[in-house]
């Protein structure tokens, strides 16, 4: 499965929201009724670390300002008001099927 | 607060051989589903093998780059996870992440192939 995210750099002015897009190549509905769509944040020199799970769940310590929709094949991180403590890039992560596949990253960044 | 802590990341030439391992704390250790994540330099997250828990069989996959080459394994008795590597190639040249189900993410582990 191919995953697609746009934009793949998204400059932000601190306190405004952000949005990334997820895009993938068949539906991530599993054959259970569970959709395995996960986004995940990369700080500078950090390792991945899990903020939503199966599409709207945020991982345990996530701040609320994040949240994800969507359904299918298209997915969206938001990120109502973004802070300093962001910039990274955000992945998006396809579990539905193995091998699990990545996007390809979107680097945000403030302007 | 659960933990997991990778080591045996080397420097080795093309065609040689390398042993990963990861340790859990803090972690269901036994009844999670494990797997490698690798990321090259400058580049994205590819997902290299997976291990099932025992009680979902154990079965093992891994992605097509590292079909026959990797070997994946565990010793639930001492919370570690293992990842065998042979015939590297200069492609295999990345930072490797042990992760319980995509849910915990250890440090990582430097991994270079090259002559």
């Amino acid at each position: 499965i191919v995953m697609t995210q746009t934009p793949l750099s998204s400059p932000v002015t601190l306190g405004q929201p952000a949005s990334i897009s997820c895009r993938s190549s068949q539906s991530l509905v599993h054959s259970g009724g569970n959709t395995f769509l996960s986004w995940l944040q990369q700080r500078p020199g950090q390792p991945p670390r899990l903020l939503i799970y199966q599409v709207s769940n945020r991982f345990s310590g996530v701040p609320d300002r994040f949240s994800g929709s969507g359904a299918g094949t298209d997915f969206t991180l938001k990120i109502s008001r973004v802070e300093a403590e962001d910039v990274g890039v955000y992945y998006c992560m396809q579990a539905t099927q193995f091998p699990y596949t990545f996007g390809q990253g979107t680097n945000l960044e403030i302007k | 607060e659960e933990q997991l802590l990778e080591s045996g990341g080397d420097l080795v030439t093309p065609g040689g051989s390398l042993r990963l391992s990861c340790t859990g704390s803090g972690v269901n250790f036994r009844d999670s589903w494990m797997s490698w994540v690798r990321q090259a330099p400058g580049k994205g997250l590819e997902w290299v093998a997976r291990i099932k828990s025992k009680n979902s069989g154990g079965t093992k996959e891994y992605g097509a780059p590292v079909e026959g080459r990797f070997t994946i394994s565990r010793d639930d008795a001492k919370n570690m996870l293992f990842l065998q590597m042979d015939s590297l190639k200069t492609e295999d040249t990345a930072v490797y992440y042990c992760t319980r189900d995509h849910f915990t993410w250890g440090q990582g582990t430097r991994v270079t192939v090259s002559s």
